[in-house]
């Protein structure tokens, strides 16, 4: 069975550009969310959808981040304008339990993460 | 103040010698807790869930402390390939039950 896919892997935009990262969830998993890591910091929660819905965007930084996922499978973040401190690595994860990761049993499964640099 | 703390190392060990690593959160009301194993350059995976009463899986035992508020990983007999951050993750109700929130990680190298 495929894993997380996201794309690209690697992505290096000028200062003012948009750039539209793409996740494709494990087949199935109702639960997508977005985790960002800014170079040298943890990773932090952007947003949480269940199907097309977002549950949780109280982790989007500004209004120049746009997440969306339409029919409820694959999403995308759009970046637009970047900025230099958008740069770091975005990663994409899902789950397959409504209930969240309160009893300890549900795995959140992440893929590779895009790196974006901006310039 | 962080949610999540941890020692960012790195932990140098030899093969086979038996390292621990601790992990403190500031919120008490933080119910799930997680070790994740992050390879570098890859994306972090679940190393194991931390139960109240702790719980082991091979060499890998962890522990959790609510009074003192941490909670603790302990790789025994350590591998090459055991090799990598670790990164403590809580579950903070009030932020949600899917959101997990992480500390930094700790970086462990195991040489020959």
């Amino acid at each position: 069975e495929a894993g997380v896919t996201q794309f690209p892997s690697h992505s290096v935009i000028e200062k003012g550009q948009t750039v539209t990262l793409r996740c494709d969830p494990i087949s199935g998993h109702d639960n997508l969310y977005w985790y960002r890591r800014v170079m040298g910091k943890e990773i932090k929660f952007l947003l949480h959808f269940v199907k097309e819905s977002k549950q949780d965007e109280s982790g989007m930084p500004n209004n120049r981040f746009l997440a969306e996922r339409t029919g409820g499978t694959y999403s995308t973040l759009k970046v637009q304008p970047a900025e230099l401190e958008d740069s770091g690595v975005y990663f994409c994860a899902s789950s397959s339990d409504r209930g969240g990761f309160l009893d300890g049993n549900t795995e959140a499964f992440f893929g590779q993460g895009t790196r974006l640099t901006v310039v | 103040r962080k949610e999540v703390e941890q020692d960012p190392g790195p932990f140098n060990v030899p093969e086979g010698a038996t390292v621990a690593f601790n992990c403190t959160y500031s919120n008490s009301a933080s119910q799930s807790f997680f070790w994740y194993r992050q390879d570098c350059r890859k994306e972090p995976k679940l190393l194991m869930s931390v139960y109240s009463s702790g719980n082991e899986d091979g060499r890998f035992t962890a522990q959790l402390n609510r009074a003192s508020q941490y909670i603790s990983l302990l790789i025994r007999d350590s591998k090459l390939s055991d090799s990598a951050t670790y990164l403590c993750v809580v579950i903070l109700p009030p932020g949600g039950y899917n959101k997990l929130i992480f500390g930094a990680g700790t970086r462990l190298a195991v040489h020959p």
